[in-house]
């Protein structure tokens, strides 16, 4: 069974970049089972895809944050990340990172989830 | 992109009724459809795939139904743990939308 954790930043100020990190266990990131998301859901708003990370290192994002959104793998540290520039106010809310399953098409296993805020 | 419209946003049952919640996708989405559960404070969990398989370890109360563009879940026996919200959301073409949610609340 998978375990997912994030962590990173929980207050970014306008302009900056926000960085988060999702750590895995219960397989490798380079597996191929899987692909690696990142979800989000804003105040007063659903929840939101935001991209994923497959285990050659490519990314599919959302075309809405693709100008400013980066996915990466970190095999040795089976872990996988996400870097959003130039952020504003409605970047705010609580980032989950997940597990897209190549098999279901669903998203099966989630982290906790990480409270973002953008303020200065 | 793909819009997914639930309903109700709300629903308001008791204990051992039967539940269902619908999902309108604005194109044909084949099967690729799912459905999650969510509870305060918690993430999203997956409850079925590709519109009516059963993800291991939900219970067998937990259906769900549909192809194209219209879809549904059904818990035929409401139990207090059902409580909560739930979301449909389609894998067949990025971006990978969901529904608003649909809040199940106690009668």
């Amino acid at each position: 069974q998978l375990q997912l954790l994030e962590s990173g930043s929980g207050l970014v100020r306008p302009s900056q970049t926000l960085s988060l990190t999702c750590a895995v266990s219960g397989d490798s990131v380079g597996s191929g089972s899987y692909s690696w998301s990142w979800i989000r859901q804003s105040p007063g708003t659903g929840l939101e895809w935001i991209g994923n990370v497959f285990d050659s290192g490519a990314g599919r994002y959302s075309p809405s944050l693709k100008s400013r959104l980066t996915m990466s793998l970190d095999r040795s540290r089976n872990q996988f990340s996400l870097t959003l520039t130039s952020v504003t106010a409605a970047d705010t809310g609580i980032y989950y990172c997940a597990s897209f399953s190549e098999y279901s098409y669903g998203f099966d296993y989630w982290g906790q989830g990480m409270r973002v805020t953008v303020s200065s | 992109d793909i819009q997914m419209t639930q309903s109700p946003p709300t629903l308001y049952a008791s204990v051992g009724n039967r539940v269902t919640i619908t999902c309108r996708a604005s194109q044909s989405i084949s099967s690729f459809l799912n459905w999650y559960q969510r509870k305060p404070g918690k993430a999203p969990k997956l409850l079925i795939y590709a519109a009516s398989t059963l993800q291991s370890g939900v219970p067998s109360r937990f259906s769900g139904s549909g192809s194209g563009r219209d879809f549904s879940l059904t818990i035929t026996s409401l139990r207090p743990e059902d409580f909560a919200t739930y979301y449909c959301q389609q894998s067949h073409s990025v971006p990978y939308t969901f529904g608003q949610g649909t809040n199940v609340e106690m009668k």
